[in-house]
């Protein structure tokens, strides 16, 4: 069965520390894919980045970085010197079929404070 | 500009009068779905449409219907609308294509059955 989770419900940090957010998945598929959303105070979901399994190559855009694992399933994600425009709910999800449905953690509420 | 849209964004109605909640995407997408958020239950999955004609059900499909008669529209029809409804409705899209498996949100419709 496929699962993700993300075991910190709640992070608070104080402006420019850097936070990493856990998320470990479970999935019997050789071929999956991995995302990660950001929900804002706003409510939309915004699509932040996508890894194929076949992928393991780690990405760096900006201050957000990504790291995959596939020896620990674990895809985690790092924000270098968070900002208070940070402070979201964070959910990583896993697809096993191209374009299919999403398994959605329950996500990361971030807070970053002044 | 590349988008998913909904409307309505937000609406009260009351239980057993039957409502619509469109959705239009303008990325000649294949796949098309929508989701739930509640909170302690997550974003769970209520029906998906890999193209026009072909809808199918999700993880949570009771109380709903589809239609995907036009590849942009995916509308989400509640016949008799009950408050166990009222949540945060979100319609995804994305293609199927290796490269293009990311799903993109609509801005989310806020529903409250009362």
């Amino acid at each position: 069965a496929q699962k993700v989770t993300q075991a910190q419900t709640e992070i608070s940090v104080v402006e420019k520390e850097d936070v990493t957010l856990d998320c470990v998945y479970e999935t019997r598929d050789t071929t999956y894919y991995l995302f990660w959303y950001k929900q804002p105070p706003s409510g939309e979901l915004v699509f932040l980045i996508r890894r194929n399994s076949f992928d393991e190559q780690n990405e760096i855009s900006g201050r957000y970085s990504w790291n995959f694992q596939k020896s620990t399933s674990s895809f985690n994600f790092t924000i270098t010197a968070s900002q208070v425009v940070d402070s979201a709910v964070y959910f990583c999800a896993l697809s096993e079929i191209q374009g299919g449905k999403l398994i959605f953690g329950q996500g990361t509420e971030l807070s970053v404070k002044p | 500009e590349a988008q998913v849209t909904q409307n309505p964004r937000y609406l009260i109605t009351v239980t057993g009068k039957k409502l619509t909640v469109t959705c239009s995407q303008n990325m000649n997408h294949e796949y098309m779905s929508w989701y739930r958020q509640d909170p302690g239950l997550g974003l769970r999955q209520i029906y998906y449409s890999m193209n026009v004609e072909v809808t199918d059900k999700g993880d949570v499909p009771e109380g709903y219907k589809v239609s995907r008669k036009e590849k942009r529209n995916f509308p989400l029809i509640l016949e008799s609308p009950s408050p166990n409804q009222t949540s945060l409705y979100f319609c995804a899209s994305s293609g199927t294509g290796t490269g293009s498996v990311e799903q993109y949100f609509g801005p989310g419709t806020r529903l409250t059955v009362t």
